[in-house]
């Protein structure tokens, strides 16, 4: 299985920071990378694929980048409904998903 | 806008059998749900999430996660947009939230663009 480590667990942010978050995988998996965002008792929500695709109607604020196995999901200017969870999974292989990364208010 | 619509929470004692189901709708003019594979993934109470497998209803053909393979049998039924998720003998370990999830495959992996609003399964004797 190709594992993904995601950091930091958590991060305390204020609205209108600069946030990012980093996911490593344990070998190299191209762009075959998504980024999810979840918020308490609901369903996960997709952000990103092929690690840099915006979804249809995700705000322009989030972004990703990175190839190989290092990656990153930055959301330019945090907002209060961007207080969530974030996941990273790739499709390399077997799917698989990152342990997760909370962001909460500073 | 697809919609995919899962059944209700179930509470179960361990060796009880169990079938959750997943109905798609929604779909654009052009396409439906047999064009479309539909996957399982799993969150256990507290925890990150888990793919199981998904099923190709066209066809049903039908991959597994290594994890899953022998423990879960992924199944659909295209006549009536319904993906289905079941064991045959529940464990308390298979405590957790089920979501149904339309796939973009790239063999072996796929991606996940639109969720279901989660089955909350409870095993406990």
């Amino acid at each position: 299985d190709i594992q993904m480590t995601q950091s930091p667990s958590t991060l305390s942010a204020s609205v209108g920071d600069r946030v990012t978050i980093t996911c490593r995988a344990s070998q190299s998996i191209s762009s075959w990378l998504a980024w999810y965002q979840q918020k308490p008792g609901k369903a996960p929500k997709l952000l990103i694929y092929k690690a840099s695709s915006l979804e249809s109607g995700v705000p322009s604020r989030f972004s990703g980048s990175g190839s190989g196995t290092e990656f990153t999901l930055t959301i330019s200017s945090l907002q209060p409904d961007d207080f969530a969870t974030y996941y990273c999974q790739q499709f390399s292989g077997y799917s698989t998903f990152g342990g997760g990364t909370k962001v909460e208010i500073k | 806008e697809v919609q995919l619509v899962q059944s209700g929470a179930e509470v179960k004692k361990p060796g009880e059998s169990l079938k959750i189901s997943c109905k798609g709708s929604g779909y654009s003019s052009g396409y439906s749900f047999t064009n479309y594979w539909i996957g399982w993934v799993r969150q256990m109470p507290g925890k990150g999430l888990e793919w199981m497998g998904i099923i190709y209803p066209g066809d049903s053909d039908t991959r597994y996660s290594p994890s899953f393979q022998g423990q879960v049998t992924i199944s659909a039924d295209k006549s009536i947009s319904t993906a289905y998720l079941q064991w045959s003998s529940l464990e308390a370990s298979d405590t957790g939230i089920y979501y149904c999830v339309r796939a973009f495959y790239y063999a072996p992996g796929s991606y996940f663009d639109s969720w279901g609003q989660g089955t909350l399964v409870t095993v406990s004797s």
